[in-house]
């Protein structure tokens, strides 16, 4: 069966370092993948998406790169800040038909 | 004003009972989706529907029915709830791209004793 796999433990980092997340897929062929951000007791909200055929995506300090060999999409955020602290969830969808699957997330704590 | 709203926003009831949760956008979108989020297990699909006429079962749909009034509104029932279907409830919209990204609503915190 299709799975996603996201870090469930926190991720601790110090701010203004570079925080790396990880999402990896297996039994899956994603056309496409995003990643959303989501607040304590909030709704998640869009970042970024990437295509099977894009290496590197980026928006201002982030960055989400996807290796279809690897079944990997890794998104990063530089120069952290307290204030990017929050859960972030990847998200795979297939081609020609939009629903997408989500991780379960992964906590970033950027520590000042 | 929110772009998606929920009511109710908490809710507690009882096993047994018959519960609706009501979900309303001012996005335009035709696609809508309600999901329930279980610490460890994120987001799952229940329902989701691609227009007014066009109503589909997602991963864990046994237990809850839906109903899109409009294009705007789209409704999920607890026919007679129970206690696992305690969670957090979002309603969810996106436009008609395969890839386009999904805007959610705030959330409703049902509990079910």
């Amino acid at each position: 069966s299709q799975k996603i796999e996201q870090n469930s433990e926190a991720l601790n980092i110090q701010e203004g370092k570079t925080a790396t997340l990880t999402c990896n897929y297996t039994n899956y062929s994603p056309a496409y993948l995003q990643w959303y951000r989501q607040d304590p007791g909030r709704g998640p909200v869009f970042l970024l998406l990437i295509r099977e055929n894009e290496k590197e995506k980026r928006k201002e300090r982030l960055k989400v790169t996807f290796d279809t060999t690897l079944k990997q999409s890794l998104f990063h955020i530089t120069a952290s800040q307290p204030a990017d602290s929050a859960t972030y969830l990847c998200a795979l969808g297939s081609g020609g038909y939009q629903k997408v699957t989500f991780g379960t997330g992964t906590k970033l704590q950027v520590i000042p | 004003d929110a772009d998606v709203t929920q009511t109710p926003r908490n809710r507690i009831t009882k096993t047994g009972k018959r519960i609706m949760l009501e979900c309303s956008q001012t996005k335009g979108h035709d696609r809508m989706y309600w999901y329930r989020q279980d610490p460890g297990l994120g987001l799952r699909l229940i329902y989701y529907s691609f227009d007014v006429k066009d109503i589909n079962k997602g991963e864990i749909s046994d237990g809850y029915s839906v109903s899109r009034q409009a294009q705007a509104k789209f409704s999920l029932s607890l026919e007679s709830a129970i206690p696992n279907q305690t969670a957090l409830y979002f309603c969810a919209t996106s436009g008609r791209g395969p890839s386009d990204e999904q805007f959610f609503g705030p959330g409703t915190r049902l509990t079910v004793l």
